[in-house]
Formats: C-alpha cells, structure tokens, sequence
C-alpha cells in the first residue's frame, strides 16, 4: 500500500546533540511537510517542499532545518534541541491543490533529556 | 488570515449513540475546503471527510456526515450509532483555493471525543 513512513517511531536525544528525523512516501506526491505537535495541541506546520521549493513558516526557529533530497525522502534536521523541542513530529504528503487531503505517517515521538 | 475554532476541547458519548463536534473558521474567501481528520492515541491522523465550499450538499462517509453551514461559516461533524474505535482526537482544517500557498491547512485546536461502553 502507498504509505508515509516516519523512522524511528521514538527518539531521544540529549540537550544540544543534533538530531535528524527521517520521512518517505511511495506516494509521489509534490508537497511534503512537517508539523511539530505538542499534548492536546494542534499540529503546527513547520514548513514544507513543494517538488524542490523550501518553504518556510515564518515563526519556524532557525534551529529547525530540513532537506529533501529527492521526490521520496525529507528529513527534518534539530540544530541544538532544546527540552521546549520535545513534540510529536508529523510527515504529510500531498497532491498540492486546496483540495488535496493530507497523507499523514504515524509520526515520531521526540525526548529530549 | 484563516482561523479555525472548536470551542469543545473535551466530549464523550455512549456507544451507539450519535455525537455533534463543533468547528466555525473565519475567511474572506470564498471559494475554499474544510476537512474533519481524526487522530486516534498513539496512531496516525486520517482523512475522515471533506467538503468542498462551492457544494451547498453535506457530505457523508457511512457514519460520519457534516452539518455545513457557509453563511454561518461552520461546519460541525457528526458521528452516527458510535463506536469505540471512534475515540480520538479530532481535528478540523481549512484549505484555501487562492493565494500562493493553497496548499497549506489551517487546524483546529482538536476535540477529543471518548466512546464509552
């Protein structure tokens, strides 16, 4: 089945020691995000590729930084994690039209101690 | 910008029974897309219906169905004859047809709606 694929489903990490989330999607889908999702909260986009086109939310922390080095993997890079950066981190896919449904993995769940 | 509400944090229901999730949004658009994802513990946030702005019918997926209302801009979620696979957080979002980036939703701040036996 296509799918969005988040490894490893759980992360730690020490305060300050980068870190590096990966994402795949057999998809094909143009955009790829990524979404921090803190408890009870909703997920708040980070930014995302549309094809090769970075696009960044303009309150992202520098010390988030993502690469997508072709149309199946992205990878979202933790600079200096700090203890306010333990989250769940969320890869969607999608088509690229207002109404295209987001493709959601299972997420990682990211400690950082 | 868009913003998206849903006043109700927390609900439970009774199996079998049906529930009304709430979600109003603010937009000068017109012509735009609202989605319902549920987000069930610890697995990943599916697609449970969409509805496109332009279509004044509701729309249905088997037991899921929308109340959307455009003059009013809401558009609450009800869930019929539930069931204990339902209990999830569920999260409305808005997507807009214009501008550069119409590709991008707008969530709600969730519901978490519990199903007890």
């Amino acid at each position: 089945d296509a799918m969005v694929i988040q490894n490893p489903r759980y992360q730690v990490t020490q305060f300050g020691k980068p870190v590096t989330l990966s994402c795949s999607q057999t998809l094909n889908h143009n955009v790829m995000y990524w979404y921090q999702q803190k408890s009870s909260q909703a997920p708040k986009l980070l930014f995302h590729y549309y094809d090769k086109d970075f696009n960044n939310e303009a309150d992202t922390p520098d010390n988030f930084q993502s690469r997508r080095p072709n149309t199946s993997f992205c990878f979202l890079d933790i600079r200096s994690p700090g203890l306010g950066d333990a989250a769940m981190y969320l890869c969607a896919t999608s088509k690229g039209r207002a109404n295209s449904p987001l493709h959601f993995g299972n997420g990682t769940r990211l400690t950082v101690t | 910008a868009q913003t998206v509400t849903q006043s109700q944090p927390e609900m439970s229901v009774q199996e079998a029974e049906t529930v009304t999730l709430s979600c109003t949004y603010d937009t000068s658009e017109n012509n735009y897309y609202l989605f319902w994802y549920k987000q069930p513990p610890s697995r990943q946030m599916i697609l449970v219906i969409r509805q496109e702005a332009y279509k004044q019918q509701n729309a249905t997926e088997n037991r899921f169905s929308v109340n959307f209302q455009k003059a009013a801009k809401s558009f609450s979620l009800k869930i019929s004859d539930s069931q204990l696979g339902d209990t999830a957080m569920y999260f409305c979002a808005f997507g807009s047809n214009s501008g550069g980036s119409n590709y991008k939703l707008t969530f709600g701040k969730g519901t978490l709606l519990t199903v007890n036996p």
